[in-house]
């Protein structure tokens, strides 16, 4: 099983929709989650943590499960800016250091 | 620009070069990653260094050989690489490797073309 699991999508979404992608991690030991957002051909960048109580940034939404090992990222009004590729990430402590341990990726395409 | 700093972009090898990827932060951080990212594959961690000492080798072969002179700079030395190599070779940084969230921040990459 996949340390980090995640729909690779595509997801084609029109301009206004909203979209929700999940993922699901395996290590229950795991201690912080992350959204990061990577355009084509460019570096991931932090989108958002993720808290277990939920946070919301503008018109995205994180939620943390941790009793399901469950994440999920809602976007709200989707913008043709938002097509990207999303990348679910789960740290945790590994031999006395934290490791970042990465999904494949949901890839997202909002059309006009 | 996120404060991480990766040159070349672009690299283009033969299976018989040697070549080095150099990256270069400005954030204070003390801990420093190899990332290899290959298509339609995850992020696959490297090398960890933490005030600049290797805390992670995740059983790389040896024709890729780290190099972290201070907690600022790292290098990626290349030698007799292989065509499953080619592949986006991501620099990251953070503020350690202990506790606390662990934000990482990312070079803008080399992409790695071996012929």
């Amino acid at each position: 099983r996949k340390e980090v699991e995640q729909d690779p999508g595509p997801f084609n979404v029109p301009e206004g929709a909203t979209v929700a992608f999940n993922c699901t991690y395996s290590n229950s030991a795991s201690q912080s989650f992350f959204w990061y957002r990577q355009d084509c051909r460019k570096e991931p960048k932090l989108l958002m943590s993720v808290y277990s109580s939920g946070n919301e940034d503008g018109r995205f939404t994180a939620q943390l499960n941790r009793a399901s090992q469950y994440i999920s990222l809602l976007i709200r009004d989707s913008k043709l800016s938002d097509s990207a590729t999303y990348l679910c990430v789960v740290n945790a402590l590994n031999t006395g250091f934290q490791k970042l341990v990465f999904g494949t990726g949901t890839r997202l395409l909002v059309s006009p | 620009e996120t404060g991480v700093t990766q040159t070349p972009r672009h690299l283009v090898m033969g299976m018989t070069n040697k070549k080095s990827l150099k990256c270069e932060q400005h954030l204070g951080h003390n801990a420093m990653y190899w990332y290899k990212q290959s298509a339609k594959k995850p992020l696959e961690l490297m090398f960890v260094y933490n005030f600049k000492e290797q805390t992670e080798n995740n059983s790389v072969p040896s024709r890729f050989s780290p190099e972290c002179p201070n907690s600022s700079h790292l290098f990626l030395h290349l030698h007799t690489l292989q065509p499953e190599d080619s592949a986006l070779y991501l620099c990251a940084s953070s503020q350690d490797v202990g506790e606390g969230e662990n934000i990482q921040y990312f070079g803008a990459g080399t992409r790695l073309s071996v012929l």
